[in-house]
This record gives structure tokens, C-alpha cells and sequence, in this order.
């Protein structure tokens, strides 16, 4: 089945930091989510993209799909961010069933 | 719009017993999806539920079995619990068969003692 991989496994920042997620995938894929997964479990949808650029205020994600990574950015980085981060892709084979990586945990202080 | 629910909320078993945890989708979901997430680790697709059918199923025995509702709810069976069950587990549902963006609800976590 399809690799997915994250890196770093572990990031601590100071608040106002920023910081660059990188996800990378073994195969082809035609959609990838990104996820934050906040201290209670909550898995948080913040993008849902197959390629190109999306933004959503301090965050923008980028997908590469022809060369298989994904990068999520996080700007001015607070201490809500906190949390861990998960990249998500189907393969084209069974293309509803999400694998995910092994995410990124990142802790941001004062 | 009320987005996926999940009850209960904790739960503690003892070996051997079983369990049924349950999901209610967002409101024009039609596809449920199961997921273990075991502590430290991303979590894991169980199975998947659309026209109360299970339509995919991941590396999970036998003993792991759901069903789907008219109303696109589901639950989730664990019968003869390990101790390995022990896991927060997630409920996602989607539109269209599965074939788009998934929504998580905030999972039931399991402690099987």
C-alpha cells in the first residue's frame, strides 16, 4: 500500500516562529488532506488539497503531486498551534480509504 | 450544521468483553469511515460504510464488525476485547461514496483493562 511520511517528527517553536511541515507519499494520489490534531483527540480539517496552493490565514499548504510531498507552513506561529500535525492521501486504488503519516508534533512557547 | 458526532465519549472494558460505539454523520454525508488511532500513532482505517454496506476494510479481524443505519449512522462492534483494543477511535464520515474531503468526529477512547 501507499508510504506516507512526515517530517519533522518533532518540532518546538517560540511564538511569532515560523516553521515548514513536509509530507511525502509513495505513489500517486489525487486528493490530500491536512489535519491538526489538538490535545483532546479532535482531528481538525485544515486543507483539503490535490495540488497546487491554498491559504487560510496564518497557514498555507502546497501540494506537489507530480513529485509525490505536500508542505503545510504555519506563520507567526501561537501557542494554539500546539498539537499534532497529520498529512492524509487515498490511493487511486481504493481512493476513500485515507492513509495517514506518522505526523508531526509541535509545541509552541512563550 | 452539526458536524460528526461520536458517543460515548470514554469507555472502560475488561478483557473479553464486547463494545459498540457509535457515529452520526454531518448532515449530507452519506459515507462512514472507522479509524484507530493507538497512542504515538496516526490513526488506522478499520473499515468504511456507504448504502449500509461495508464497502472496504483495512488489516483488522473478524472481531471488529459495524453496521450502517437507513440514516447513515453507524456503529462500531469489538467483540472479545484485548487488551491491544485499547485506542481512541475516530469516526469520519463524506459525501459522494467516500470520494472527498473527510470529516472526523472528536472519538470514543477505548481502555480495555
Amino acid at each position: 500500500g501507499i508510504q506516507v511520511e512526515q517530517s519533522p517528527p518533532d518540532l518546538i517553536l517560540q511564538e511569532g516562529a515560523n516553521s515548514t511541515l513536509r509530507c511525502n507519499f509513495s505513489d500517486s494520489v489525487n486528493n490530500l488532506q491536512w489535519f491538526h490534531q489538538n490535545p483532546w483527540g479532535q482531528l481538525i480539517n485544515l486543507f483539503y488539497i490535490p495540488s497546487g496552493t491554498k491559504q487560510n490565514g496564518r497557514l498555507s499548504a502546497t501540494t506537489v503531486a507530480t513529485e509525490r510531498y505536500s508542505l503545510l507552513y504555519i506563520s507567526s506561529s501561537q501557542t494554539t498551534d500546539s498539537g499534532v500535525y497529520f498529512c492524509a492521501v487515498p490511493s487511486f486504488v481504493t481512493a476513500s480509504k485515507l492513509t495517514f503519516g506518522t505526523g508531526t508534533r509541535l509545541q509552541v512557547t512563550l | 450544521d452539526a458536524g460528526v458526532t461520536q458517543s460515548p465519549t470514554h469507555l472502560i472494558k475488561t478483557r473479553g468483553q464486547q463494545v459498540t460505539l457509535r457515529c452520526s454523520p454531518k448532515s449530507g454525508h452519506d459515507t462512514v469511515s472507522w479509524y484507530q488511532q493507538a497512542l504515538g500513532q496516526g490513526p488506522q482505517f478499520i473499515f468504511q460504510y456507504y448504502e449500509e454496506e461495508e464497502r472496504q476494510r483495512g488489516n483488522f479481524p473478524d472481531r471488529f464488525s459495524g453496521h450502517q443505519f437507513p440514516n447513515y449512522s453507524s456503529e462500531l462492534n469489538v467483540n472479545a476485547l484485548l487488551l491491544g483494543d485499547s485506542a481512541l477511535y475516530l469516526c469520519a464520515s463524506s459525501r459522494d461514496g467516500g470520494y472527498n474531503e473527510q470529516f472526523f468526529g472528536p472519538g470514543t477512547r477505548l481502555t480495555v483493562l
